[in-house]
C-alpha cells in the first residue's frame, strides 16, 4: 500500500486565519515531507522530517510551521499567510530520508488559497 | 552542482503515436538516483520508476520504457501508443547518494514536460 492523505483537499483562508494541513501515511516510512508546488513549476521542497525530527528545513518563513506528532503524522500549520503563498501543498513519505535512494511517495495535495 | 534538464515544455501527440520525453543530468557524484513521476491534473505525483547509476539496463512497463545513457548524462522516457489517460505533467528528478549531510535524499526536479495527448 504506498498511499499518503492530506486533509483538506481545498482550502480558502484569510490572511489572518489560522489553519493546519494534515497528512498522514502507513507504509511504517521514518520520513515525511512538505513541498509546495505553484502553477507549471516542480515541487519545491520545505521541511523533512525523519524519525520525528526536524532535519531539513528549505528557510521557510515563519508563518509555516511543521509538526510531526508521530511516525505517521505530519501537519503543516500555517499563520499570517500572504497570497502569494496560495499553491498546491504536497506530503510525501520515504523511507528513511538518509538514503538518496528512498523513493518519495506523494500525496494528493491541498490546493491552498489565500485572499 | 546538480541539475536537471527537461527542454520539452510541452508535446502534444495524437493518440497511438510514441511519445519520447528527455531528460538531461548533471551531478558530480558517481552514485546517485534517478526518477520520473506522472502528475496528472488532479495534482497527485505519481512515481513511475527508480534507477541508480550503477545500472544502465533499459526498463519497460507495459508501454512505457526508459533509456538511461551515462555516457549523455541522459535519462529518456517514452510512452509507446499514447492514450488520453497519459495526459499529465512528467518530471525528472534526481537524487544523491548518502553522503552525511543534510542534502540526502533530496530531489532535484527538472522543469516538467506538459503531454497533451488527443483523441
Amino acid at each position: 500500500d504506498t498511499e499518503v492523505t492530506q486533509t483538506p483537499k481545498h482550502l480558502v483562508m484569510g490572511m489572518t486565519n489560522k489553519k493546519s494541513l494534515k497528512c498522514e501515511q502507513h507504509m511504517g516510512h521514518r520520513a515525511m515531507y512538505w513541498y509546495k508546488q505553484k502553477a507549471k513549476k516542480p515541487p519545491e521542497l520545505m521541511f523533512v522530517y525523519s524519525y520525528e525530527k526536524l532535519s531539513i528545513n528549505e528557510s521557510v518563513p515563519s508563518r509555516f510551521s511543521p509538526e510531526c506528532p508521530n511516525s505517521s503524522l505530519l501537519n503543516l500549520h500555517l499563520h499570517a499567510l500572504q497570497p502569494e503563498d496560495s499553491a498546491l501543498y504536497l506530503c510525501a513519505s520515504s523511507l528513511s530520508g538518509t538514503s538518496g535512494s528512498d523513493t518519495q511517495y506523494f500525496g494528493p495535495g491541498t490546493r491552498l488559497t489565500v485572499l | 552542482a546538480q541539475k536537471v534538464t527537461q527542454a520539452q515544455t510541452e508535446i502534444s501527440v495524437v493518440e497511438k503515436e510514441d511519445v519520447t520525453l528527455d531528460c538531461v543530468y548533471e551531478t558530480r557524484d558517481t552514485t546517485y538516483y534517478l526518477f520520473w513521476y506522472k502528475q496528472p491534473p488532479s495534482g497527485e505525483l505519481v512515481f513511475l520508476i527508480r534507477r541508480n547509476s550503477f545500472d544502465e539496463q533499459n526498463e519497460i512497463s507495459g508501454r512505457y520504457s526508459w533509456n538511461f545513457q551515462k555516457s549523455t548524462s541522459s535519462f529518456n522516457f517514452t510512452i509507446t501508443a499514447s492514450q488520453v489517460v497519459d495526459s499529465a505533467v512528467y518530471f525528472c528528478a534526481l537524487s544523491e547518494a548518502f553522503d552525511g549531510s543534510s542534502n540526502t535524499g533530496k530531489l532535484i526536479f527538472g522543469q516538467g514536460t506538459t503531454l497533451q495527448v488527443k483523441p
